[in-house]
């Protein structure tokens, strides 16, 4: 067990580029979350899959932001056209349905800088 | 909407001392779960401890217990015998215990020092 795994680390870039991130969940874990955490705050709820599906977005989520999970695996978050309130860690956090307690298990998250 | 309030932004303790950190939330739900996550600097965030609001009996961890006060809607983390390690932000969470509600609520975090 690896743990949940993202790339890049770190990525900056300049306003109105792309920019896309994966996730790698802990193996088997069939729930898979994104997260975005301002400076000085908590993480807050983007959105949400069970297996390929996904299930819950945020009303945070903008347009501008893509999520996907193809075959159930990793997951790729896409932001268009960055802006400069973008700039952010964003999490990844996996869990395996079935467990009472539901805990989520965080990767290192992706800082992004938008210039 | 569930909210999750930390009203201590920075606590210090000194090293073997015990401190205790501070958490309220509000819901009109009954039954959910309650976590505190750790967030060393540059490091991932970590589960110390959960709670089931179902369970009367605080839960514990080593060095970690809660005060779970279900009427009052607060959840505090007293860590005991403090070590450096234990330096970083500390999150409180909620998540509804709800079908199809998995998504996790944070509060603002508190930073906690640790004193040699």
């Amino acid at each position: 067990d690896t743990g949940v795994s993202q790339d890049p680390r770190h990525k900056i870039t300049k306003r109105g580029q792309n920019v896309t991130f994966r996730c790698d969940p802990i193996s088997e874990h069939n729930r898979l979350y994104w997260y975005r955490q301002t400076l000085g705050q908590g993480p807050e709820f983007l959105t949400y899959f069970q297996n390929e599906a996904q299930l819950e977005k945020s009303r945070l989520l903008s347009d501008r932001f893509s999520a996907e999970r193809p075959k159930g695996s990793f997951s790729t978050l896409e932001i268009q056209r960055t802006e400069q309130g973008d700039s952010a860690m964003y999490l990844c956090a996996s869990n395996e349905q079935g467990w009472s307690t539901d805990t989520q298990y965080f990767g290192p998250g992706t800082r992004l800088t938008v210039l | 909407a569930q909210t999750v309030t930390q009203s201590q932004p920075e606590m210090s303790v000194q090293e073997a001392e015990t401190v205790t950190l501070s958490c309220t939330y509000d819901t009109s739900e009954s039954d959910y779960y309650l976590f505190w996550y750790k967030q060393p600097p540059s490091r991932q965030m970590i589960l110390v401890i959960r709670q089931e609001a179902y369970k009367q009996q605080n839960a514990t961890e080593n060095r970690f217990s809660v005060n779970f006060q279900k009427a009052a809607k607060s959840f505090s983390l007293k860590i005991s015998d403090s070590q450096l390690g234990d330096a970083a932000m500390y999150f409180c969470a909620y998540r509804s215990a709800g079908a199809g509600s998995y998504q996790l609520t944070f509060g603002k975090g508190t930073k906690l020092s640790v004193i040699p």
